[in-house]
């Protein structure tokens, strides 16, 4: 079966560094997408990677390993207002999106 | 209209009732989906269509239908409403070619009692 698993819940302090990884097992690979989805709210789009590496978007970065199946999307010098969710969704060889359930980062003053 | 509007924003509904939820987009864009998102899961497709005229079952299609009669519009209409239909529903569009990164609704959220 497909799978997409990160963590369900991280905590980080305002100002610091966090890594939220994500881990992928589905048929085929057309690309790794990462959203953001403030409670309440709809996802927004953050960012997309489909060769090998990092790809840096200001204060969001996004990495990837096809051969691990694995990303990791780093958020740097973070501000309250990066409390959300952070879904990672891997679209298939049928090019459908498969998501993971999210990873919820609480930002702490 | 900027984006993606859905309606109704929130509602609450009896068992065995028709519900149609409403999904439009000014965008152009060709492909447009429907997902339902449930504490701890992660989106789930419920149908989608890569262009007017043509629709396709997701991952949890039953108790659901689409129509596409054109561009902008892509309704999902639930025939009998069952408990278990309880969700917040998203729809979202996409231009299909390159990175088709989705566009999405501020969401419906749908009791079922």
């Amino acid at each position: 079966g497909q799978n997409i698993d990160q963590p369900t819940e991280m905590t980080a302090t305002e100002g610091a560094i966090v890594q939220i990884n994500c881990t992928y097992q589905t048929s085929g690979f057309n690309g790794l997408f990462w959203y953001q989805q403030h409670a309440g709210e709809a996802p927004t789009f953050l960012s997309y990677n489909v060769l090998d590496g990092l790809e840096e978007k200001g204060r969001f970065s996004s990495f990837l390993s096809r051969s691990k199946g694995y990303s990791y999307l780093l958020l740097k010098e973070l501000q309250m207002k990066d409390s959300a969710s952070y879904l990672c969704a891997v679209r298939d060889s049928n090019y459908q999106l498969i998501w993971g359930a999210g990873t919820k980062l609480i930002i702490k003053p | 209209i900027a984006g993606i509007t859905q309606a109704p924003t929130s509602q609450i509904l009896a068992a065995g009732r028709r519900m149609t939820l409403r999904c439009t987009q000014d965008m152009r864009h060709n492909a447009m989906y429907w997902y339902r998102q449930d504490l701890g899961l992660g989106l789930r497709l419920i149908h989608y269509s890569n262009t007017a005229g043509t629709t396709g079952k997701g991952e949890v299609p039953d108790g659901y239908s689409v129509s596409r009669a054109n561009t902008d519009d892509f309704p999902l209409t639930l025939a009998s409403a069952v408990p278990s239909q309880t969700s917040v529903y998203f729809c979202a569009s996409g231009a299909v070619s390159g990175a088709n990164v989705l566009t999405f609704g501020a969401g419906s959220r749908l009791t079922v009692l």
